[in-house]
């Protein structure tokens, strides 16, 4: 099966700095990749995606980067505010089957 | 995206009993998945809930210990069974997005077993 591998656990930022969070997948039939935001207590937010047919995608203060042939997706934001800190996951989806990275808890500081 | 419910929010139960927890979408679907949180952990997923036939159960997770009905398109749940408190988790629902592989979360139930 599908394995994802996320780095780092864990990262500090200073407000205003940006913070990338690289993962890794196994299976080259997976084609879509979604990162997911979860705060304290809270559900999964799906905060952007990229298909295998895309190299980079944007919304905002975040992008997403993908190459396949290294097999490894990336997760940048920009100009982070206190609001980003939480707990993003990486993922990786063959056939709407979803393997998780182990997560990445962003902490901003004001 | 479709709002989702859960049924209950969080709970605690005796070692051996059984709970189940509800799933509502307010517009039909066709994938519905459920999934298993551990505290401080990631998401692991338990299986995919398939209406009309059984569910399709990952490595690890078996139907005896996780019974999941699916009578329709907008509704599903899952049974956690003879719990011990290793089932302590949060357990979520999820539903794919209008036909593409996108998948949005329900709120979760927290349970905690004794």
């Amino acid at each position: 099966g599908e394995n994802v591998e996320q780095h780092p656990s864990t990262l500090s930022v200073q407000e205003g700095d940006s913070a990338v969070i690289k993962c890794t997948y196994s299976d080259s039939a997976s084609n879509y990749f979604p990162w997911y935001k979860q705060e304290l207590g809270k559900r999964p937010q799906l905060i952007i995606d990229i298909r295998s047919n895309v190299g980079e995608k944007k919304d905002q203060r975040i992008a997403v980067t993908l190459n396949k042939t290294a097999k490894h997706f990336s997760l940048h934001i920009t100009e982070t505010q206190p609001e980003d800190s939480a707990v993003y996951f990486c993922a990786a989806s063959d056939d709407y089957k979803l393997s998780f990275g182990a997560g990445t808890t962003v902490t901003v500081r004001a | 995206s479709a709002v989702i419910s859960q049924k209950p929010s969080r709970d605690i139960c005796q070692r051996g009993t059984s709970l189940t927890i509800q799933c509502q979408v307010d517009s039909q679907v066709t994938m519905m998945f459920w999934y298993r949180q551990q505290p401080g952990q990631s998401l692991t997923l338990i299986a995919t809930a398939n209406q009309g036939s059984e569910a399709t159960y990952e490595s690890g997770f078996v139907i005896d210990k996780f019974p999941i009905s699916r009578p329709n398109l907008t509704f599903s749940t899952l049974t956690v069974s003879n719990m011990s408190p290793e089932d302590s988790s949060i357990y979520l629902c999820s539903v794919e997005g209008r036909g593409e592989e996108t998948q949005y979360f329900g709120p979760g139930t927290r349970l905690l077993v004794l």
